[in-house]
């Protein structure tokens, strides 16, 4: 199966900042990737994933990058504004499939953006 | 359009009881997955339905079961409850189980077991 994993529960930044979230896997055959953030009252909402395929994506003012060789991939936030403030996780799938439907979650990390 | 709808929002049960949770997908989705979430962790899978089919089952007791409705509405019961089961309860859903559809969380059921 897969597992994944947070080196940091918490995370405190000034705003215009950017930010760095980091994500460890065990399972060298998961190709998939997803973050989510979850804002206190909500369920997770998608930020953007990532396959096994390419090293680096980029969205709007985040950039996941995807290290295959330490089985790292980490959520970079430009410009951290305070409506960023949640927790962040990381997710892949179960069994090292590519289904959305059935993730395992890390612990997440709290993001905190100060004004 | 309407995103996921789950009901409850919050709910206060005793030990040794049952509950029922309801999730309604999004319009034309048709699977359907639930998470319980622990405060301070990360989702774990529970179920995964398409088409009123099960099609996958994550470590949980079998206290806990679902099932999907001909309207693809879901339901998750967890019988003889336990103070351990508190927690949020997301429900997720999807067009198909395929790679390519994301799926949408709603904004879950907050089961507190007293």
């Amino acid at each position: 199966g897969e597992s994944v994993g947070l080196h940091l529960p918490t995370l405190s930044v000034q705003e215009g900042d950017n930010s760095i979230i980091n994500c460890a896997y065990s399972n060298s055959a998961s190709d998939y990737f997803i973050w989510y953030k979850q804002e206190s009252g909500k369920g997770p909402q998608f930020i953007i994933d990532i396959r096994s395929n390419m090293d680096k994506r980029q969205g709007q003012r985040v950039t996941v990058l995807l290290n295959k060789t330490v089985k790292h991939l980490s959520l970079q936030i430009a410009a951290t504004q305070p409506g960023d403030s949640a927790v962040y996780f990381c997710a892949a799938p179960l069994a090292g499939g590519t289904s959305y439907g059935k993730l395992t979650f890390g612990q997440g990390t709290i993001l905190t953006v100060h004004p | 359009d309407a995103g996921v709808t789950q009901s409850p929002t919050h709910l206060i049960k005793t030990r040794g009881q049952q509950v029922t949770l309801r999730c309604s997908p999004i319009s034309g989705h048709k699977s359907v997955s639930w998470y319980q979430q622990v405060l301070g962790q990360g989702p774990q899978f529970i179920f995964q339905y398409y088409e009123k089919e099960e099609r996958g089952r994550g470590n949980f007791p079998d206290r806990f079961s679902a099932r999907q409705f001909p309207n693809y509405s879901s339901e998750l019961n967890v019988n003889a409850l336990l103070l351990g089961d508190s927690a949020l309860y997301l429900c997720a859903s999807s067009l198909s189980t395929a790679t390519n559809y994301g799926y949408t969380f709603g904004s879950g059921t907050r089961l507190t077991v007293v």
